[in-house]
């Protein structure tokens, strides 16, 4: 079946500095992929819209400048949570969707555990 | 705005019983619904999805519904068993296929 990973599964960084995450489909090609994050005992709350080659799609009220996304291939997308503060500790899970699978099943990663100190 | 409702209680059942989720959606009906299965810590696993025209799917011991007269869904787990305990998700696809989740329910199959 497809398999996405994310990379790092924890990940524990100072207030101010940067965290990069990794989101790769193993064995499909990914026109599209979906970041999430999630808070303890909630649902997953959609952030942006990664399509390769082209900007991310954000969700109202996630800052663009806070949450980097790049798209640069059919298997890999990277979130970039710049200059990150407490608030920013979540779970951040991505989803990956290929027009070579079913049209809307989604493939979702592990998750990665960000905690801001 | 399309909304996902699912009962935020815990459902506790025994072994061997059938366990039945509630998903509920506002507005327009989905063109499909999908269900999900996600444990503690870990990202959701895709279980089922079921289209509008269509009243019922099964995956071996599961089964799904479709109403859109009641705008539900209903997510049987017959004969549970104890490794059936997570939170179940519902979600419904946006347009470009935007995945919009219910709050999820967590169910406990206890032995």
């Amino acid at each position: 079946g497809a398999v996405v990973s994310q990379h790092p599964s924890r990940v524990i960084c100072k207030s101010g500095t940067s965290v990069k995450i990794e989101c790769r489909s193993l064995d499909f090609q990914a026109t599209t992929m979906f970041w999430y994050r999630q808070f303890p005992k909630k649902s997953l709350m959609l952030m942006a819209t990664s399509n390769e080659g082209s900007k991310a799609t954000y969700e109202q009220g996630v800052e663009k400048d806070k949450f980097l996304i790049n798209h640069a291939s059919l298997t890999l997308s990277t979130l970039t949570v710049t200059s990150a503060h407490p608030e920013d500790s979540s779970f951040y899970i991505c989803s990956a969707q290929s027009p070579g699978l079913y049209s809307y099943e989604q493939y979702f990663g592990p998750g990665t555990r960000l905690t801001v100190t | 705005s399309q909304k996902i409702e699912q009962n935020s209680e815990a459902l506790n059942i025994q072994e061997g019983k059938t366990a039945t989720l509630t998903c509920n959606y506002t507005n327009y009906s989905p063109a499909y619904l999908q269900w999900y299965r996600q444990d503690p810590g870990r990202g959701p696993v895709f279980l089922l999805l079921i289209r509008e025209n269509e009243k019922e799917k099964r995956k071996e011991r599961l089964k799904v519904t479709f109403d859109t007269t009641l705008k539900q869904s209903l997510f049987h787990i017959t004969a549970s068993q104890p490794a059936d305990s997570a939170t179940y998700l519902c979600a419904r696809a946006d347009q470009g296929g935007k995945l919009i989740f219910g709050q999820g329910t967590e169910l406990s199959v206890k032995p």
